[in-house]
């Protein structure tokens, strides 16, 4: 069985550009959160979707958003990239609730 | 106070040893407690997961949860090189997102 994926696996942008992540869940998950974890710090929620609606939203900048598509895979932005910006953003997906999520590889982004 | 402490380590320890990892948390109302497995570059992989107070065994780990004292424990016995990775304690009320400590880097040394 295929786990969380994600795309791009690593990606340098510049200051001020946009960049989007993809992540498809596990089949049959409906539910999809975002992580974004800096180096030496453990994952900090941005978003979590559940049939398509925003369920959660943590402390980030509205630089950031996402949506999730009819398939349930989902898609992260972040606008006006900042050097703080750089890390390893987590798509974890989930049956239904948050309580159990399963994380996937990741996307390291560097921004420079 | 942040809401889950986790000392981060570096620790290290022979092969073969008993390892004691742990988390404190400030949070009353965490009902939910994870510990998640991440290697170098890799994303974090469900280990233990155990709802309210007790113990849990599966295999070579336990993971214990003391609500009265917060705090939460995981125990690895036989430690292995390949335990060698950086555990990250995790928690939540219900249906609400994980609260992650800083985790703990395990170096298991044949």
């Amino acid at each position: 069985d295929a786990g969380v994926t994600q795309s791009p696996t690593h990606l340098i942008k510049t200051r001020g550009q946009h960049v989007t992540l993809r992540c498809s869940p596990i089949s049959g998950h409906k539910s999809v959160s975002w992580y974004q974890q800096v180096l030496g710090q453990g994952p900090q929620f941005i978003f979590q979707y559940y049939e398509k609606e925003e369920r959660g939203r943590g402390n980030f900048p509205d630089r950031f958003s996402a949506r999730q598509f009819p398939n349930y895979s989902s898609e992260l932005n972040v606008n006006a990239l900042l050097l703080g910006d750089s890390a390893l953003y987590l798509c974890a997906s989930s049956l239904a609730d948050l309580n159990t999520i399963y994380f996937g590889e990741g996307s390291w982004l560097t921004v420079v | 106070q942040k809401e889950v402490e986790q000392d981060p380590g570096p620790l290290s320890v022979p092969e073969g040893a008993i390892v004691s990892l742990n988390c404190t948390y400030s949070n009353s109302a965490f009902q939910y407690f994870m510990w998640y497995r991440q290697y170098s570059r890799k994303g974090p992989e469900l280990l233990m997961y155990t709802y309210s107070s007790g113990n849990k065994e599966d295999g070579r780990f336990t993971a214990q949860v003391d609500k009265s004292s917060k705090y939460i424990s995981l125990f690895i016995r036989d430690s292995q090189p390949s335990d060698s990775a950086t555990y990250l304690c995790a928690m939540s009320a219900g249906n609400t997102p994980l609260v992650f400590g800083k985790g703990t880097r395990l170096s298991v040394i044949a």
